[in-house]
């Protein structure tokens, strides 16, 4: 029962260079979202989808893009990694029901960008 | 915009302590409440998860409790032990949006041998 799951848990990244971390879930979820969390600055969403196909903005989107080709699958790149982008990343996905429903998160991608 | 806050930031206990982390959210229109506990280096793992209709949950040792109208949360862990030494976050998900969740800083909790 693998949950969330997020490639690659590490990476570290020259200024400029370009990545695509991706998180995969096998529970089916609807909704899947990236967040980035910093230093005294807690968790901040990226962007999230509410679908296939779909992608939509959080609070502090620039810098990235996402992709949800797959039910399963929601991919965040960045284009030209820049030092501020440095965080650890995490995906989550929920079904997104009618009722509130739980949030899983995935253990993380620790980027450093260099 | 919804903004959660959690106090303390940090808190030291000795073990067998029972206590208390406090939630606050400013706005109460939310479908769920969700606590995690996130240990260092680690993912977030869901601890226990209050439905706006629901007062509270229970799981072993902890008891969350939901006050939608003044915008609480509070965690109770009881018999404390040196395991339970973590960060604490909750995070609401207000009503109308995607699902989103919006976090607190979360309470670093430590417990002494």
């Amino acid at each position: 029962n693998a949950g969330v799951t997020q490639t690659p848990k590490f990476r570290v990244l020259k200024t400029g260079q370009s990545m695509t971390l991706l998180c995969a879930q096998d529970m089916n979820h609807e909704y899947m979202y990236w967040y980035r969390q910093d230093p005294g600055m807690g968790l901040r969403l990226i962007h999230y989808s509410v679908g296939e196909g779909t992608t939509a903005k959080g609070e502090v989107p620039d810098g990235y893009n996402v992709s949800r080709l797959k039910k399963q699958n929601f991919l965040l790149g960045l284009e030209s990694a820049a030092p501020s982008q440095t965080s650890v990343y995490f995906c989550a996905s929920t079904t997104g029901g009618a009722l509130g429903t739980e949030a899983f998160f995935g253990q993380g991608t620790r980027l450093t960008v260099v | 915009k919804q903004e959660v806050t959690q106090i303390p930031a940090a808190l030291s206990v000795p073990e067998g302590e029972n206590l208390v982390l406090n939630c606050s959210f400013t706005d109460s229109a939310i479908y769920n409440l969700q606590w995690f506990r996130q240990d260092p280096g680690k993912g977030l793992t869901s601890l226990l998860l209050i439905q706006s209709s629901q007062r509270e949950q229970t799981s072993g040792r902890l008891n969350a409790s939901l006050d939608k109208s003044s915008g609480r949360s509070t965690l109770y862990i009881a018999a404390s032990q040196p395991g339970d030494s973590a960060t604490y976050l909750c995070a609401v998900i207000k009503s109308g949006s995607a699902r989103q969740l919006t976090f607190g800083s979360g309470t670093q909790l430590t417990v002494l041998p």
